[in-house]
């Protein structure tokens, strides 16, 4: 089994709103990442966590709050959000990062529009 | 400083045999990952290369030569459902950082 499951699947806000968004996976993975993708553009890394610890924080504004409660749970908060953070949000996992063999696998996405 | 490059679109018959190409430039490489991306999906996972060669699984292959900083996946007997972005992606050794190309949009024709 190699799922990421994200929650919601589409997300429509305001730019006043408070929401979050959340991963789960049940592999047994260490490294858990959120990613944001905007149309016909590769993903771009914004958060890694590591052993439910955050190790990278791809200088993403603070409207963008990332929370790891456990290994198998990510969540994204989201605050005050601009139209130009509508985009497709990744979550993904791998065993750990950076090492020979852990392959990152990407749940289906939350599609986030802000209005 | 680190770079990845691959075509942006490719066009090919169903049927056929259609190569991806990547080249990349990293200070310390570890492993290159295929992910393929239908349009409105996210991407999912095709094949890994950490050691120079050949990569076979069923109808897809990737392959790896480090000294050239060169990967390319190549795809046998196209069918329709193989149109999507390609996208290739390298892990710096000791990062979390995966690095996408801007991927490749193969579109397979009848």
């Amino acid at each position: 089994d190699t799922e990421v499951t994200q929650t919601p699947k589409h997300l429509v806000m305001g730019m006043t709103n408070k929401k979050s968004l959340k991963c789960e996976q049940h592999m047994g993975h260490r490294a858990m990442y959120w990613y944001k993708q905007k149309a016909k553009k590769p993903p771009e890394l914004m958060f890694v966590y590591s052993y439910e610890k955050l190790s990278i924080n791809e200088s993403v504004p603070s409207r963008f709050s990332p929370e790891c409660p456990n290994s198998s749970l990510l969540n994204l908060h989201l605050h005050a959000l601009q139209p130009e953070d509508s985009a497709l949000y990744l979550c993904a996992s791998s065993q750990a990062g950076g090492l020979s063999g852990n392959t990152i696998y990407f749940g289906e996405g939350s599609w986030l529009t802000v209005v | 400083g680190q770079n990845i490059d691959q075509p942006t679109e490719m066009t090919a018959t169903e049927g056929a045999i259609v190569q991806i190409n990547c080249t990349y430039q990293t200070s310390g490489f570890n492993g290159l990952f295929w992910y393929q991306q239908h349009a409105g999906e996210a991407p999912t996972f095709l094949s890994y290369n950490v050691l120079d060669g050949l990569e076979e699984k069923g109808r897809f292959s990737s392959f790896l030569s480090r000294s050239k900083g060169y990967s390319y996946l190549l795809l046998k007997e196209l069918q329709m459902k193989d149109s999507a972005s390609y996208l290739c992606a390298f892990f710096t050794a000791g990062s979390y950082q995966l690095t996408f190309g801007k991927g490749t949009k193969l579109s397979v024709i009848p």
